[in-house]
């Protein structure tokens, strides 16, 4: 258990629908981040957070769109995907975007 | 921009055998971080060094922060089936902004 926790641990989707991933940390951190994660693939940073605020955005295509409520939650809203997006998407936190990133246990997505 | 060479992709090994991983880079890094991933989970922060030449051990587990800062590696001694999963090793920049991670190295254990 590292303190990050994220919601579904699974979904299926189809290309028309809208649906959301969930992060919550309970460490205190000021940081939050999006990463996808394909097979064979290095982590691909989506989105930064830092204190709220959006700090980066990796040129992600805008049917992933983040929100950061409080610092201890983050969302990705989704909205007609492709099955290309089917990956794991992890969230992670850091105390600051200086300091190591925890991650939580991930979101398994399938885009049919 | 900066890239993180992971190596090696995969490793199959016998119980009791000790592995060797390492990452190199061209740019150098203020911070190495050692993470495993389990089938079905996240990365879990395994050592990290911040100082080069630093050499730091978890059990079975030791890693050094290269004298150059381009490089870093992790050895595991006496290997355990429960050792399988993906290594993955991530490099902080000099500005500390950015974690760059390397595509991970895969290990398998044999009983």
């Amino acid at each position: 258990e590292t303190g990050v926790t994220q919601t579904p641990r699974h979904l299926v989707m189809g290309m028309t629908n809208k649906k959301s991933l969930k992060c919550e940390q309970h460490l205190g951190h000021n940081a939050m981040y999006w990463y996808k994660q394909s097979a064979k693939k290095p982590l691909e940073l989506m989105f930064v957070y830092n204190f709220k605020e959006q700090t980066e955005n990796n040129s992600v295509p805008s049917r992933f769109s983040p929100e950061c409520p409080n610092s201890s939650h983050l969302f990705l809203h989704l909205h007609t995907l492709q099955p290309e997006d089917s990956a794991l998407y992890l969230c992670a936190s850091s105390q600051t975007v200086q300091e190591t990133q925890y991650f939580g246990p991930g979101t398994r997505l399938l885009v049919l | 921009g900066q890239q993180l060479n992971q190596s090696p992709q995969s490793m199959f090994i016998q119980e009791g055998e000790d592995v060797s991983m390492n990452c190199t880079s061209s740019s150098i890094f203020n911070t190495w971080l050692w993470y495993k991933q389990d089938p079905g989970e996240g990365p879990v922060l395994l050592i990290a060094l911040y100082k080069a030449g630093e050499l730091t051990s978890n059990g079975r587990l030791t890693a050094q922060f290269g004298i150059t800062r381009k490089d870093s590696f992790l050895n595991i001694s006496a290997s355990i089936p429960s050792d399988v999963g993906i290594y993955f090793c991530a490099g902080r920049d000099t500005g500390g902004f950015k974690t760059i991670f390397g595509a991970g190295t895969r290990l398998f254990v044999k009983a």
